[in-house]
């Protein structure tokens, strides 16, 4: 089955620096990734998904980048404000499988 | 509507109680999910219903009982739980394992 490795586990960038967070993917056919940013003690919420038609998406100061070769995937958050600290899950899925696999998140803190 | 709505928002119950958790959605979402959610770690994917029918169960103990009367709503039965069962239960919907969308959780506490 799938399995996302996520790295790093903690990231702490200073105000207006930029955070990447990487992701690696193991079964070549999940075609979908999603990324969800999580404050605390509130839901999962959708930032941004690509699929692996697309090698890169942006949506004003958030990327993701998709290499299907090397399976791999990246988060580019520029810009940093206090109000990106949060967790932050990758995942992958097989476009009309029910399920998704989350990778085990990187705590991101932003430094004043 | 883009919301999933879950009930209660939190939940204190002893180990030989016999609770429910509620969860809607009106997006038209053919998929609804149940997650369970410890501290500082991923969702853990329980139960997947798709078009109201159990399609996915994650090996999950059966004093957690999975109920979806109709295409909106989904509920999760708990009986006889374990302090080890406290966490963040979180119901989802999708379109095709698409976009998620997340409730806002029952914080449960088993004492």
């Amino acid at each position: 089955g799938e399995n996302v490795e996520q790295h790093p586990s903690t990231l702490s960038v200073q105000e207006g620096d930029s955070a990447v967070i990487k992701c690696t993917y193991s079964d070549s056919a999940s075609n979908y990734f999603p990324w969800y940013k999580q404050e605390l003690g509130k839901r999962p919420q959708l930032i941004i998904d690509i699929r692996s038609n697309v090698g890169e998406k942006k949506d004003q100061r958030i990327a993701v980048t998709l290499n299907k070769t090397a399976k791999h995937f990246s988060l580019h958050i520029t810009e940093t404000q206090p109000e990106d600290s949060a967790v932050y899950f990758c995942a992958a899925s097989i476009s009309g499988d029910d399920k998704i696999i989350f990778g085990k998140g990187t705590r991101l803190h932003i430094l004043p | 509507d883009t919301e999933v709505t879950q009930t209660p928002k939190h939940l204190v119950m002893g180990m030989t109680n016999k609770k429910s958790l509620k969860c809607e959605q009106h997006m038209g979402h053919r998929a609804m999910y149940w997650y369970k959610q410890k501290a500082k770690k991923p969702p853990e994917l329980m139960f997947v219903y798709s078009y109201e029918k159990l399609s996915i169960n994650e090996s999950v103990p059966s004093r957690f009982s999975p109920e979806c009367p109709n295409s909106s709503l989904l509920n999760l039965h708990l009986h006889a739980l374990q302090p080890e069962d406290s966490a963040l239960y979180l119901c989802a919907s999708s379109q095709a394992s698409y976009g998620y969308t997340f409730g806002s959780g029952t914080r449960l506490t088993v004492v």
